[in-house]
């Protein structure tokens, strides 16, 4: 069964570094999604992404991050300076048609350490 | 999207089956009900979704009410497997929220051998 791949399933970083999570949707698909959860707290909506441009993004998707599909495959959320309050578990996710029908399915996850 | 309200935690016996509900009584005519669960920290994962008729898979069974205004997830054989935090999401087919997921507190089931 076709998944969603991410990597690394665990980075760690300094303060004010760029980070870079990697996420393989599933081949078909067309929309992709980043989600993040902070320990112990809900899980968030980043940003939504079709025909490489964003088509939607939370008040938390801020200029400090931002998202890119750089060979068709890949689908990345950079974050450019990262704060100690990044520190999370990233989601990506993907989906294969417009329609509210068409499920979403979602990677394991990397989780995000800024010391 | 419409609010969901579920209970923070519930028990099951493994064997038994798992009744989860959620209340959505502000759901409008072409919001779908889904439920996604996540287990430890891992990606949440899809288990049914449904929009007035009742629903099944081989994970669960879902009724939704006739006036919509709730549902119930059903596990027939809850396993030790099983034990996870279990969320209802309304999604509005004819928005433009591009598919966006709103998840909120869910449900943790804990299944006891």
């Amino acid at each position: 069964e076709p998944e969603v791949t991410q990597t690394p399933s665990h980075q760690v970083t300094q303060m004010g570094q760029e980070v870079i999570l990697r996420c393989v949707p599933i081949s078909n698909h067309l929309y992709f999604y980043w989600y993040r959860q902070i320990l112990g707290q809900k899980v968030e909506f980043l940003v939504s992404f079709y025909n490489n441009e964003i088509s939607e993004k939370s008040e938390i998707f801020d200029d400090q991050f931002s998202v890119e599909r750089p060979d068709g495959s890949n689908f990345t959320l950079k974050i450019r300076s990262t704060k100690l309050e990044d520190s999370a578990m990233y989601f990506c996710a993907s989906r294969q048609l417009r329609g509210v029908q068409e499920t979403q399915y979602f990677g394991p996850g990397t989780r995000l350490l800024v010391l | 999207d419409a609010k969901t309200t579920q209970p923070p935690s519930m028990d099951c016996a493994e064997g038994r089956a798992a009744n989860l509900p959620c209340n959505h009584s502000t759901i409008s005519g072409n919001e779908y009900v889904y439920w996604y669960r996540q287990i430890h920290s891992q990606g949440p994962q899809y288990i049914i979704h449904g929009l007035k008729n009742n629903e099944t898979n081989e994970m669960a069974s879902l009724i939704i009410t006739e006036d919509r205004k709730s549902s119930t997830l059903i596990l027939p054989h809850a396993t030790l497997r099983d034990t996870a935090v279990y969320y209802c999401i309304a999604v509005n087919a004819g928005g433009t929220s591009y598919g966006k997921l709103t998840f909120g507190q869910g449900t943790i089931l804990t299944v006891h051998p």
